[in-house]
C-alpha cells in the first residue's frame, strides 16, 4: 500500500535538544515537503526538495534543517535554535519535482512536537 | 503573507444540507487546489482547478474559479456527518515553485 509514513506520531523535546522527525514515502515521488501547522491555522512551508541531494528553504526555515540523501526519505531536524517548536509537522510529496504547483500533494499523518 | 484566505472560518450545518466555502487570493495563479483535513490527520487532496477552468466536479464536490474576482468556492452537496473536517485552499505562485495554504474553514455537519 503506497503512502507517506511519518514517525513518531508524538515527540517531546527538552530545552537545548535537537530532534529529528522521520518522513518516508514509497510512492516513487520526486518532490517532498515539510510544513508546520499551528492550532487553527494553515500550513507554512519549512523546506522542500524537488530532487535527491537538493533542497530549498521555504518561508520559515530558520531553526530547521533537512537532508535528501535518498529519494524515499526526507528527515527534518528541529534544532535548539528553533525557540517555538511546539506544532504539528506535516510531510508531503508530489510526483514531479518540475512544476510543483501543478500537482496534488500527498500527506503523511503528521508528528506532534511538544516542549518538555 | 498568506495567498489564500478562506471564508467563513467556521460553518455548522445539518446533514443533508449543502455547504459552501470560499477562498480569495491576492495575486495571479496558475492553479488552485482544495484539501480536506480530518482532526489530527494529514491533508487529503480533493480537486485541482487550473486558471483557464471555471468549474470542476468530483462526486458531491463542485469547485468554481473566478480569476477576475480572484476567488474560488467549494460546494459540498447533500452533506454527511463524515464530511466534518477542515477545508483548505492552496494557491501557487506564478513561478509554480510552491503552494501557499489558507487558514481553512472548519465544517461541522450535525447528524
Amino acid at each position: 500500500d503506497g503512502g507517506i509514513t511519518q514517525s513518531p506520531k508524538y515527540l517531546f523535546r527538552k530545552e537545548g535538544q535537537n530532534v529529528t522527525l522521520s518522513c518516508e514515502q514509497n510512492l516513487n515521488h520526486d518532490a517532498m515537503y515539510w510544513y508546520r501547522q499551528d492550532p487553527g491555522q494553515g500550513l507554512r512551508l519549512i523546506y522542500y526538495s524537488q530532487i535527491v541531494n537538493d533542497f530549498q528553504k521555504g518561508d520559515i526555515a530558520e531553526g530547521y534543517s533537512v537532508s535528501r540523501e535518498k529519494k524515499e526519505s526526507f528527515p527534518l531536524t528541529v534544532t535548539s535554535a528553533q525557540k517555538n517548536p511546539t506544532a504539528f509537522y506535516l510531510c508531503a510529496s508530489s510526483i514531479d519535482g518540475g512544476q510543483i504547483s501543478n500537482q496534488p500533494q500527498h500527506f503523511g499523518d503528521g508528528t506532534r512536537l511538544s516542549i518538555l | 503573507s498568506q495567498q489564500g484566505e478562506e471564508d467563513p472560518q467556521a460553518l455548522s450545518i445539518q446533514e443533508g444540507e449543502n455547504a459552501t466555502m470560499n477562498c480569495s487570493y491576492k495575486t495571479s495563479i496558475n492553479n488552485l487546489q482544495w484539501y480536506r483535513q480530518n482532526s489530527g490527520r494529514g491533508l487529503v487532496h480533493l480537486i485541482l482547478i487550473r486558471s483557464n477552468e471555471r468549474e470542476k466536479h468530483s462526486g458531491r464536490l463542485r469547485v468554481t474559479l473566478d480569476t477576475s474576482k480572484k476567488s474560488s468556492s467549494l460546494l459540498i452537496t447533500a452533506s454527511r456527518a463524515a464530511d466534518t473536517a477542515s477545508y483548505f485552499c492552496a494557491t501557487d505562485s506564478t513561478s509554480g515553485s510552491r503552494l501557499t495554504f489558507g487558514e481553512g474553514t472548519q465544517l461541522t455537519v450535525n447528524p
